[in-house]
């Protein structure tokens, strides 16, 4: 049974960083993209930024790049998103999705970890 | 990176068949046949109930089904029933290796 958890999220003053990790089983990590979307409170789907299978292939959403990283450690099964020099506009829900083939579809989803940027 | 543009609510009575849509471009859902749609319920994550303009993962109720014409898609739920009630998004790869969410559509079971 696929399982993808969260962890990381919390409070944070603008301009500063915070790392979150998505822990994943069920599955073979190491053949999936990852993804990370985020979702604004009471607003849409946003999508942040792919992570390739080997992590050798990442893109990003303009709204991020330069400020957010991805990264995998695939003996660990955890994907990364870190995240630097944040912004109000970050504050989201932030879930990680295995991605189906590579920037098709998210077939599985985390729970979501919570990103609250406030001084 | 412009959200696709979908109604913001729809509503039904139990029974009837609703259509959303998702209309977007030819550098998105015109260009690719990798539309998909989630389902969203309140404080939950996002579910696909579609993928690749049509197919149902497994396990989805065949009363949802989906289509494409052009730049646009759609998702129409048949027999519609309470627990149908959520928040529905499109989605499509984008050009220049983005992906885009649709603006979401609230169903309202009446």
């Amino acid at each position: 049974q696929v399982h993808l958890v969260e962890s990381g999220g919390g409070v944070v003053q603008p301009g500063r960083s915070l790392r979150l990790s998505c822990a994943a089983s069920g599955f073979t990590f190491n053949k999936y993209a990852m993804q990370w979307v985020r979702q604004a409170p009471g607003k849409g789907l946003e999508w942040v930024a792919v992570i390739s299978y080997g992590g050798d292939n990442i893109h990003y959403a303009d709204s991020v790049k330069g400020r957010f990283t991805v990264s995998r450690d695939n003996s660990l099964n955890t994907v990364y998103l870190q995240m630097n020099d944040l912004r109000r506009e970050d504050t989201a829900v932030y879930y990680c999705a295995r991605d189906r083939l590579w920037f098709v579809d998210f077939d599985y989803w985390g729970q979501g970890s919570l990103v609250t940027v406030s001084s | 990176q412009s959200a696709l543009t979908q109604p913001a609510s729809v509503s039904g009575s139990p029974g009837q068949s609703i259509t959303i849509s998702c209309t977007g471009t030819s550098s998105d859902v015109g260009g690719y046949n990798f539309v998909s749609w989630y389902q969203q319920h309140p404080g939950t994550a996002p579910k696909l109930i579609i993928y690749e303009i049509s197919h149902r993962p497994s396990g989805v109720s065949d009363r949802f089904s989906a289509a494409k014409s052009g730049n646009t898609a759609s998702l129409t739920i048949s027999g519609l029933q309470a627990e149908d009630g959520a928040d529905y998004y499109c989605s499509s790869y984008s050009s220049s290796n983005t992906y885009l969410f649709g603006t979401g559509t609230k169903v309202t079971v009446l």
